[in-house]
Formats: structure tokens, C-alpha cells, sequence
């Protein structure tokens, strides 16, 4: 079974400048988060959907991040313009569709290394 | 706000013996937990998951605990191997709402062979 893919790996951009990611869950998965990690914290959860509805949106920045997963299936993520403060990496991670009372694990994409300068 | 804290950054072990990581949280209202590796250049990958209607679970070489009254869990791995060495995360849930996970900072384990 073919894990999350995300590219790109590595990115390097200038403060102000925009950057997208893109991200392929696991075939049949309807859930998928969008994470950002700072050097030295764990992961925190930008955006969460099911399917293709937003499920959770409330730490994302809306006023430079936005986000979309067309057809339910891949998404990108998008940071315009951006601030050096966004340097983290950005996991995308996807899950089988919630179910009631119970959880379903996630599994991680590799991630997105951003750099800002 | 914090609501899950490792407060170990690191942790060395020697190979062999039991290397343990510790977890808090303040949410009363989270009642499912995971324990997730972290390897460089990786994404983080499941370990260990517990509800909160059990205080231990055990896989293997990898055991977590959960005491419900301290709002505290812990991951117990033995014997401990030099490839048990990468960052391990501890996240909390409710299975109700929208299943959002909290991750805490980590934990760097190292192994020594």
C-alpha cells in the first residue's frame, strides 16, 4: 500500500513570497490534516477534512494560508505572502473516515521543509 | 496553552534496559492517546494507541500506561534498541467532535549500543 506523498520535500523562499504544497493521501482515506511543525514542538493541526469539506480550520492562519482538497482526494496548501515565522515543516497526514466512538490513526506524509528568508 | 507536555526534551539509554517517556495532559476531556516515532527527514509514525476505559496496552516490546487521575501517560520500551532512537510524540484526542489531535513536543531518545 502506497503511503501519503507530499512534494515539495525541500523549499526555500523570500519573506513575502507565496509557496504551495501538495499533498496525495492513502487511496480511499476521507480524512486528511494539514500540520505545521516548528523546530523543536510537535506537530499542530492547520486544517482538518473530510472528504472535501473542512472539518477544522481553526488555527489556520486564514489570512495568508489557505487551503483546498478538490474531489475529495489530493490537497494543496498554500501560504501567500509569507513570513519568516512560517519556516517549519508541513506534514500532511490521512486517516479512514472517522467513526463514531472510536479513532482511526493517522499516517504521515514525509514532509515539506519550508525555509523563509 | 500546553494541554500535552513532555517535559523531557532527551532521554539516553543504554541498550537493553528499559527506557521510559512520560506525557501530561490537563484536559479532562481527552479519553484516547497515541504515542508516535519521529526518524530525521520522516513523518512521524503510529506506535501505540490507549483509551481511556484501559490504563495499559501492551505491543510487543512497547507498553503504555495511563493514569486517568494524574492526567498522566507513559511509554515503557524493553529491551531498548539502538533503532528505538528517534523522537517519540505523545497526542490526545476525543472521540467526539472532530477528532483533533494534540501533539506534545517530543522526546528525544537515544539508545546507546
Amino acid at each position: 500500500e502506497a503511503g501519503v506523498a507530499q512534494s515539495p520535500r525541500y523549499k526555500i523562499i523570500e519573506k513575502r513570497q507565496s509557496v504551495a504544497f501538495w499533498c496525495n493521501p492513502i487511496s480511499g482515506h476521507a480524512t486528511l490534516y494539514w500540520y505545521q511543525q516548528i523546530l523543536g514542538q510537535g506537530p499542530k493541526l492547520l486544517i482538518q477534512f473530510q472528504n472535501n469539506g473542512v472539518v477544522d480550520d481553526s488555527q489556520l492562519p486564514k489570512d495568508r494560508f489557505s487551503a483546498e482538497r478538490l474531489k475529495g482526494v489530493d490537497s494543496t496548501l498554500k501560504i501567500q505572502p509569507a513570513k519568516l515565522e512560517d519556516s517549519a515543516v508541513y506534514l500532511c497526514a490521512s486517516s479512514p473516515t472517522m467513526t463514531s466512538g472510536g479513532l482511526n490513526e493517522q499516517f504521515f506524509g514525509p514532509g515539506t521543509r519550508l525555509t523563509v528568508l | 496553552d500546553q494541554q500535552v507536555k513532555q517535559n523531557s526534551p532527551s532521554l539516553s539509554v543504554q541498550e537493553g534496559r528499559i527506557s521510559i517517556l512520560n506525557c501530561d495532559y490537563t484536559n479532562s476531556m481527552f479519553d484516547y492517546f497515541l504515542w508516535y516515532k519521529k526518524y530525521p527527514a520522516e513523518g512521524p509514525t503510529f506506535l501505540i494507541s490507549i483509551s481511556s476505559i484501559k490504563d495499559k496496552n501492551e505491543d510487543g516490546r512497547f507498553t503504555v500506561f495511563l493514569n486517568k487521575s494524574a492526567k498522566h501517560l507513559s511509554l515503557h520500551i524493553v529491551p531498548s534498541q539502538p533503532g528505538d532512537s528517534a523522537v517519540y510524540f505523545c497526542a490526545a484526542s476525543q472521540t467526539s467532535g472532530t477528532y483533533k489531535y494534540i501533539f506534545g513536543t517530543g522526546t528525544r531518545l537515544k539508545v546507546l549500543a
